[in-house]
């Protein structure tokens, strides 16, 4: 299963709310994981289970969807928060573990 | 917490075998509630699951990769290895070991650079 992720990138405000969204190629029911990365960093894990927060993650960020279509909201954006967002899925055997393609967020 | 660090040659030759080793943290190697996966990223790219493996051994692999991947573990050692052969310059990337809960990848290592060249 493939994902896709709009938009590829994006310039804002610190303070403004940021919506990323990932969207399968087909419905999926086990929902998706959105993973933070910054340049030279391994990625972290924000989100699983399509909403929920990971321990130590910051309550600005948030997830939704369902069906073929997610998203990922930061809400008040901090300077932190600049890097590369991923999705990504799980699905049964053969197919196993997919990432989305990455949308990354700079500083206007 | 887990701890994951990747460990192996920097430098490999085309066609030749890539090893690296993910040594976990004592407290984690043996929790039946983990898989322990090899994830790698190419420069500039996104992120690419190669495979996984269970304190039990049960691994499943990336089907585009399955040919030519092995995973192991080693617990007397508090090892994840990992051997992916035939190796050519689309295989260099940073790769990443990381701790695998249900269905996401919760705890990561800090990655190795492996550069496949002559």
């Amino acid at each position: 299963i493939q994902l896709t992720q709009s938009p590829s990138s994006l310039s804002a405000f610190i303070g403004d709310t940021v919506t990323i969204t990932c969207r399968t190629g087909q419905g999926i029911t086990s929902g998706v994981a959105w993973y933070q990365q910054k340049a030279g960093k391994p990625p972290r894990l924000l989100i699983f289970d399509t909403s929920d927060l990971e321990s130590g993650v910051p309550p600005r960020f948030s997830g939704s969807g369902s069906g073929t279509e997610f998203t990922l909201t930061i809400s008040g954006l901090q300077a932190d928060d600049f890097a590369t967002y991923y999705c990504q899925h799980f699905i049964s055997y053969p197919h196993g573990f997919t990432f989305g393609p990455g949308t990354k967020v700079d500083i206007k | 917490q887990v701890q994951l660090q990747e460990s192996g040659p920097g430098l490999v030759k085309p066609l030749q075998t890539l090893s690296l080793n993910c040594t976990v943290s004592s407290d984690y190697i043996n929790n039946g509630g983990y898989y322990w996966s090899w994830i790698r990223q190419p420069a500039g790219k996104g992120l690419e699951w190669i495979g996984r493996i269970h304190v039990t051994g049960a691994s499943n692999y990336n089907p585009s990769l399955k040919s030519r991947v092995t995973i192991s573990v080693d617990t007397s050692r508090n090892q994840v290895s990992l051997k992916l052969s035939y190796v050519t310059a689309a295989d260099t990337a940073v790769y990443y070991c990381a701790s695998n809960r249900y269905s996401v990848f919760d705890h990561w290592g800090q990655g190795a650079l492996v550069t496949v060249s002559s």
